[in-house]
C-alpha cells in the first residue's frame, strides 16, 4: 500500500508562472490537507479537502491560490502567478476519516521561485 | 501566544544521553500528534495520542490531558536521532492539524 504521493519532490518557477503541485492520498484515504512550511518557519494548514469538495480554505491565501480534489485523480494545489515569497515546503496529508486519525504525510513539494 | 508551544527551540546532545522535548497547547484537543523531519525530507508520524503513555522502541510520549502538555522522550540518543521533532494537535473544533514550531534535535557521536 503506496503512501502519500507527492509530486514533483522540487519545482523551480519564475517569477509570474503558475505552479501546479499533486497529491495522491494513500488508498482508501478520502480526506486530503495542504499544509505549507514557509522557511525557517513551522507548517501551517492551508486547506482541507473531501472528494470533490472544498471542506476548509481558512488558511488559503485570498488570491492567487487554488486546490480541487476530484472525483478521480491527485488533490492539485494551484497557485498563480508566483511571487518570492510562495517559497515553500507544500506537504500533503490524508485520512480515512474526517479526523486526523495518524498523520500520513507526503514527502513534500519544495517551491522554489527565482 | 500560538497555540501549540514547543520547548527547547534547538537542543544539542551527546551519543547516548536521555532527551526531553516538551509540548503545551492551549486549546482543546482530541488528538495530539508528535512527528519526526529530516532535513530537506518528509514528515514522519512517531505517535498520535489521546491519553497516558506510548513507547516505541527507544522513544516514548506521555500527555497530560489536565495540564494540556505532552513529552517526547528518547532515550539512549544516536546521532541518526538528528532531526525536528515536531508537536501538533487536532482540535476538537475541527479537523486539521495545528503544529508547534519545532524543535530542532542534534545529537553528537
Amino acid at each position: 500500500n503506496a503512501g502519500v504521493m507527492q509530486n514533483p519532490r522540487h519545482l523551480v518557477r519564475r517569477r509570474g508562472q503558475e505552479a501546479r503541485l499533486r497529491c495522491s492520498p494513500m488508498k482508501g484515504h478520502s480526506h486530503v490537507y495542504w499544509y505549507r512550511q514557509l522557511p525557517e518557519e513551522g507548517l501551517k494548514f492551508m486547506v482541507y479537502l473531501q472528494k470533490e469538495n472544498i471542506i476548509d480554505e481558512s488558511g488559503m491565501p485570498k488570491e492567487r491560490f487554488s486546490a480541487e480534489f476530484p472525483k478521480e485523480g491527485p488533490s492539485i494545489l494551484r497557485i498563480q502567478q508566483v511571487v518570492r515569497g510562495d517559497s515553500a515546503a507544500y506537504f500533503c496529508a490524508s485520512s480515512p476519516f474526517q479526523e486526523h486519525t495518524e498523520a500520513f504525510f507526503g514527502q513534500g513539494t519544495r517551491l522554489t521561485v527565482v | 501566544k500560538n497555540e501549540v508551544e514547543q520547548s527547547p527551540q534547538n537542543l544539542t546532545a551527546q551519543e547516548g544521553e536521555f532527551i526531553t522535548i516538551n509540548c503545551s497547547y492551549s486549546v482543546g484537543i482530541s488528538a495530539l500528534h508528535w512527528l519526526q523531519q529530516h532535513p530537506g525530507g518528509g514528515i514522519v508520524s512517531l505517535f498520535m495520542l489521546s491519553s497516558g503513555k506510548k513507547k516505541h522502541g527507544r522513544l516514548i510520549a506521555t500527555i497530560n490531558i489536565q495540564e494540556k502538555h505532552s513529552s517526547l522522550h528518547i532515550t539512549a540518543s544516536h546521532p541518526r536521532d538528528s532531526a525536528v521533532y515536531i508537536c501538533a494537535v487536532t482540535e476538537t473544533s475541527g479537523s486539521r492539524l495545528t503544529f508547534g514550531e519545532g524543535t530542532q534535535l542534534t545529537v553528537n557521536p
